[in-house]
């Protein structure tokens, strides 16, 4: 079946910092990638998403690109700012499926 | 904007009572979806429906059950509450196709006393 792995948090980081959040998924076929966001006190939010190899996903001034070979879509940010404290989540979403895989999300703390 | 709502942010109950927990989407998906979040745990499905009266079990769906009598609403119910049931209940809907994102409800805090 699909599953999502994404690295466990929390990750603590300084402002301007680089962020990775890294992701492997697991699926059979070409699944559509996606990362959600979770704001403290707040359901989930998509950040982007990337629905075939080599796609990049981008918002925000975050990224993510769609690696086959690897079965990865990585989270990237070049320089956090406080505002980006928050619970990632990696998701997948099989072909002609319905139902989105989480990953076990990854806290991030930005620190002034 | 798509705009999923549930109906309360917190709630407690106690052991061995009925609870409702509703959800209302506002964009006319055939898709809902109710999951629960637990820490380190991540969201775990329970239940999702892909049309009216229409449902299917996700992960962990012992102990709940599901309603959709409108394709707006989707409730969940507890049958019988339980401590171990305590968690954040988390509802979203999405529009049937490939590739097309969930849209999430703010959040149901649960606890079960």
């Amino acid at each position: 079946g699909n599953s999502v792995t994404q690295m466990e948090g929390p990750v603590t980081l300084s402002e301007e910092a680089f962020l990775t959040i890294n992701c492997t998924y697991t699926a059979t076929g070409y699944p559509s990638l996606f990362w959600y966001v979770q704001y403290p006190g707040e359901g989930l939010q998509l950040l982007l998403k990337a629905t075939k190899a080599d796609d990049k996903g981008s918002n925000k001034g975050f990224e993510a690109t769609y690696r086959k070979e690897t079965t990865s879509f990585h989270l990237e940010k070049g320089s956090v700012q406080v505002s980006d404290s928050a619970v990632y989540f990696c998701a997948s979403l099989k072909a002609a499926g319905n139902k989105l895989t989480f990953g076990g999300g990854t806290r991030v703390l930005v620190k002034p | 904007d798509v705009k999923v709502t549930q109906s309360s942010r917190y709630l407690v109950k106690r052991t061995g009572e009925k609870v409702f927990l509703e959800c209302v989407q506002d964009m006319d998906h055939e898709n809902m979806f109710w999951y629960r979040q637990d820490p380190g745990l991540g969201l775990r499905l329970i239940y999702f429906s892909y049309d009216v009266k229409m449902k299917e079990k996700g992960d962990i769906p012992e102990g709940y059950s599901v309603s959709r009598e409108k394709k707006e609403r989707f409730s969940l119910i507890l049958e019988s509450a339980s401590t171990n049931q305590t968690s954040m209940y988390l509802c979203a809907s999405r529009r049937q196709g490939a590739n097309t994102e969930a849209f999430f409800g703010q959040g149901t805090r649960l606890t079960v006393v």
